[in-house]
């Protein structure tokens, strides 16, 4: 079946601008998680989603980052006036959200967002 | 912060079985161990997981220790294909809750 899909793959954009990501999670995953990977390091956690609300937004690094999920699937990440240093990897996640032993995490591709 | 260690770099020979260590000593009593991994340019990929007991899938085995402070994931025969970062994580595996890494074990398999 498909897996988590990301769009756009990579994204260029210039100091200042406006972006916008787009997870499309496995379809009946209520769970829906982002986090943000900087070259060298592990993945960080942003924001997760049960649904269409946010069950736990205390990664998010600062209100320039807003995510929505507003009818439970598809998720937008959304950065407001960019800086070089949110320049990453942004991967999102999907999981059943039933909290079951085979509670497990899938991942799509990510989004490489270079800011100039 | 993350509540394991890792070794930064393994080598491993095709055909080999690689041994990944992971310690994780502050673990509790309801967390399990996790292992993903992330190949070149993907996203991470779920492994394997357990409480106590060994566990064993098509990919990998994985081996904890008695007193559960440290286990070792294990490539029954390593291929460069399985070229990657190695993260162990643990967490409560009955919530929904985030998944926190370290900077894990990055595993050259070499010809």
């Amino acid at each position: 079946g498909a897996g988590v899909s990301q769009t756009p793959s990579n994204k260029v954009t210039e100091k200042g601008k406006y972006v916008e990501l787009r997870c499309d999670p496995i379809s009946g995953h209520t769970a829906l998680y982002w986090y943000r990977q900087s070259l060298g390091q592990g993945p960080e956690f942003l924001i997760y989603f049960q649904g269409t609300g946010a069950a736990d937004d205390s990664g998010l690094p600062n209100d320039r980052f807003f995510a929505v999920r507003p009818e439970g699937s598809v998720s937008t990440l959304k950065i407001q006036r960019t800086e070089r240093g949110d320049s990453a990897v942004y991967l999102c996640a999907s999981s059943w959200g039933q909290g079951g032993d085979q509670e497990t995490q899938y991942f799509g591709p990510g989004t490489r967002l270079l800011v100039l | 912060d993350a509540k394991t260690t890792q070794p930064t770099s393994m080598d491993c020979a095709e055909g080999r079985a690689a041994n990944l260590p992971c310690n994780h000593s502050t673990i509790s009593g309801n967390e399990y161990v996790y292992w993903y991994r992330q190949i070149h340019s993907q996203g991470p990929q779920y492994i394997i997981h357990g409480l106590k007991n060994n566990e064993t899938n098509e990919m990998a085995s994985l081996i904890i220790t008695e007193d559960r402070k440290s286990s070792t994931l294990i490539l029954p025969h390593a291929t460069l294909r399985d070229t990657a970062v190695y993260y162990c994580i643990v967490r409560v595996v009955r919530n929904t809750d985030k998944l926190i890494f370290g900077t894990g074990t990055r595993l050259q398999v070499f010809p």
